[in-house]
């Protein structure tokens, strides 16, 4: 199956400061790909559909100047957490869409990044 | 708007028995099904999926059942296994969308 892969898996830093995640498709190239935040025990919360080469397409209550999404190429998106504050501290979920072929259409995520601001 | 319920948050079953887990759905144009497996700290990882021309599909332990005019679906898995203890997604998709939608979730334990 298709690999996406994240970095990094965790992240520590300091309120105020901006952390940069990476999403990449490693075996396909990804047209559109997806960031999810996931609190505990709660479900995949689908934050932004990220399109390479245009915006992001963010959902309703996000906001786009604190989440910045940058897809530049077919097989990477960035989501950068500027000025982070401790409430945003989360499990970060990427994903790509594999389009549809043959009535075939998945998402394939990443592992995750833990990002935990002091 | 949930238009993906799971309505069972969590699930027990014994190693060995089947296993039932269920999603509901209310968007009708919705014509492409998923079950995702995730463990704590990992990404969900793609199990199985269904087409809504299908009523079921199988792979090993695993089988996807489609009711469309109950707008529901199910995962059977059989027999279940400890390591088969997770968090499963239910999710959809729409021909004419982008976007996956996601049920919330239901956490199975399978006990030894």
């Amino acid at each position: 199956g298709a690999v996406v892969s994240q970095h990094p898996s965790w992240v520590i830093c300091k309120s105020g400061t901006s952390v940069k995640i990476e999403c990449r498709s490693l075996d396909f190239q990804a047209t559109t790909m997806f960031w999810y935040r996931q609190f505990p025990k709660q479900s995949l919360m689908l934050m932004a559909t990220s399109n390479e080469g245009s915006k992001a397409t963010y959902e309703q209550g996000v906001e786009k100047d604190k989440f910045l999404i940058n897809h530049a190429s077919l097989t990477l998106s960035t989501l950068t957490v500027t000025s982070a504050h401790p409430e945003d501290s989360s499990f970060y979920i990427c994903s790509a869409r594999v389009p549809r072929t043959g009535r075939t259409d998945t998402q394939y995520f990443g592992p995750g990044t833990r990002l935990t601001v002091l | 708007d949930q238009q993906v319920k799971q309505n069972s948050p969590s699930l027990s079953v014994q190693e060995g028995r089947i296993s039932i887990l269920n999603c509901d759905y209310t968007n009708s144009m919705f014509d492409y099904f998923l079950w995702y497996k995730k463990y704590p700290a990992e990404g969900p990882t793609f199990l199985i999926s269904i087409s809504s021309i299908k009523d079921k599909n199988e792979d090993g332990r695993f089988t996807v059942f489609l009711n469309k005019s109950a707008k529901h679906l199910s995962l059977h898995i059989v027999p279940s296994q400890p390591g088969d203890s997770a968090v499963y997604f239910c999710a959809a998709s729409a021909r004419t969308g982008n976007q996956f939608y996601f049920g919330t979730g239901t956490s199975l334990t399978v006990i030894p």
